[in-house]
């Protein structure tokens, strides 16, 4: 099945710990996206990339560091520059042409211990 | 970036009522897409309009693209409790994707 896969779905960092994120895809998609979600709160976008080895930062980059070393992956790290890294982290993916709509994994609940 | 205002951030309903939630830009979008997600759940793609004006539905769900393309609204007719969940809609500008801060519906039976 196509699709976008993230891991963990639960993931727990002590202070001063980097950890990452998995997000990985199947469905050839060039762009993909990372996503914080809080609750009752809309979804702000931390990085994307519209092409392999290349990314841009999104409005709340800061603390977070990504790479896109193959098309097919987008690992998001949660540096211990992110003062505040209790969230759900949606990673998305979407293709070309004119539907661009963006398919969503089922995300990583990241809180600190 | 891209200032997407939707409201209500909350709405009750009972079932088979009506809900309407809105989206507003202060300037003018190319499309808009709204996404329902789940209590628990991920975002999943609902529709995109594109065009000034434009009305889609969706069985008991109509959107709607304002004239001036800087506003959209979702309507469920009667609703269900199926229909539970929190709306977003996200403002499409080629490169990135910026949501409203979604419609929490809650549906009672």
């Amino acid at each position: 099945d196509g699709g976008i896969t993230q891991s963990p779905k639960y993931l727990f960092r002590k202070e001063g710990q980097n950890v990452t994120l998995s997000c990985e895809q199947n469905l050839n998609h060039d762009a993909m996206y990372w996503y914080r979600q809080d609750p009752g709160q809309g979804l702000r976008l931390i990085y994307y990339s519209q092409i392999v080895n290349d990314f841009q930062k999104g409005d709340i980059a800061e603390g977070y560091s990504v790479s896109r070393e193959k098309k097919e992956s987008f690992p998001l790290t949660v540096t211990s520059a992110q003062k505040n890294p209790t969230a759900f982290y949606l990673c998305a993916s979407s293709g070309s042409g004119t539907a661009l709509e963006l398919f969503f994994g089922s995300g990583t609940q990241l809180s600190v211990l | 970036g891209q200032q997407v205002m939707q409201i209500p951030q909350y709405q009750h309903v009972q079932e088979g009522e009506d809900f309407t939630t809105y989206c507003n830009s202060s300037t003018t979008l190319s499309n808009i897409q709204w996404y329902k997600q789940r209590p628990g759940g991920h975002p999943v793609f609902l529709i995109q309009l594109v065009k000034s004006g434009e009305v889609k539905k969706q069985k008991r769900l109509t959107f709607q693209f304002g004239e001036a393309k800087k506003n959209s609204s979702l309507h469920i007719t009667a609703t269900q409790t199926t229909d539970v969940g929190t709306y977003f809609c996200a403002a499409n500008t080629g490169n990135q994707f910026y949501f409203g801060t979604g419609t929490s519906l809650t549906v009672i039976p």
